[in-house]
């Protein structure tokens, strides 16, 4: 069973950094980008970016460019998000999501979330 | 950066009714739109990818159409479980954005 399971919710102070899992499972991992998708309280759903696992290729939407990093570590098929310096506009729930017909397709697979909290 | 401009943001329906859900994207995104349902405390759900194919398992009341930069998201009948919030997205040239997001409310 292809499945993506995300690491545990996180509770932060501003200024600390934080890196969050998402580990593929049920395929072979370096087939399929990855990708990751922020969605604030109450808010949309906000496309972050990508990495292609094979060759560590990877894109980010403007937004979030400098903001975060993207990455992969393919010996223990797992994919990163990664903060240096956290600030409390992160707070949010964070998903990786792939598609598995191409690529890089629609997301038909997703984790579960990982729900960041950043408070003094 | 490909904008997409989703509307309405919000939907009152009924059970029963027709529902369509549009989508613009600002350039052309050659049919790699898919829509999402969401419920809250879930992740996205794939409805419909390529514009205009349906994912395994949805129901066939749901369907999506294109006319240029313009996509359309309609559900025919609109059932109890359909009440919820939906997006589309692009995914086009390893890029992509979603739209704002329709909720649709119980009338």
């Amino acid at each position: 069973e292809v499945q993506l399971v995300q690491s545990g919710a996180e509770v932060k102070k501003p200024g600390e950094s934080l890196k969050i899992s998402c580990k593929g499972s049920g395929y072979r991992f370096t087939t399929y980008w990855i990708g990751w998708v922020r969605q604030m309280p109450g808010k949309g759903l906000e496309w972050m970016g990508i990495i292609n696992p094979g060759n560590f290729d990877t894109r980010y939407s403007p937004s979030f460019q400098g903001q975060v990093t993207i990455s992969v570590d393919k010996s223990i098929t797992t994919a990163y998000l990664q903060w240096s310096s956290l600030k409390a506009s992160d707070t949010a729930m964070y998903y990786c999501a792939m598609g598995t017909r191409r690529p890089y397709d629609a997301f038909d697979m997703w984790g579960q979330g990982t729900k960041v909290t950043v408070s003094s | 950066d490909i904008q997409m401009t989703q509307s309405p943001s919000t939907l009152s329906a009924s059970v029963g009714d027709r529902v369509t859900i549009t989508c613009r994207a600002s350039q052309s995104v050659n049919s790699w739109l898919a829509w999402y349902q969401q419920k809250p405390g879930k992740a996205p759900k794939l409805l419909i990818y390529k514009a205009s194919t349906l994912e395994s398992g949805v129901p066939s009341r749901f369907s999506g159409s294109e006319s240029g930069t313009e996509f359309t998201l309609t559900i025919s009948s609109l059932q109890p479980d359909d009440f919820a919030t939906y997006y589309c997205q692009h995914y086009n040239n390893y890029l992509g954005t979603f739209g704002q997001g329709t909720k649709v409310e119980i009338k």
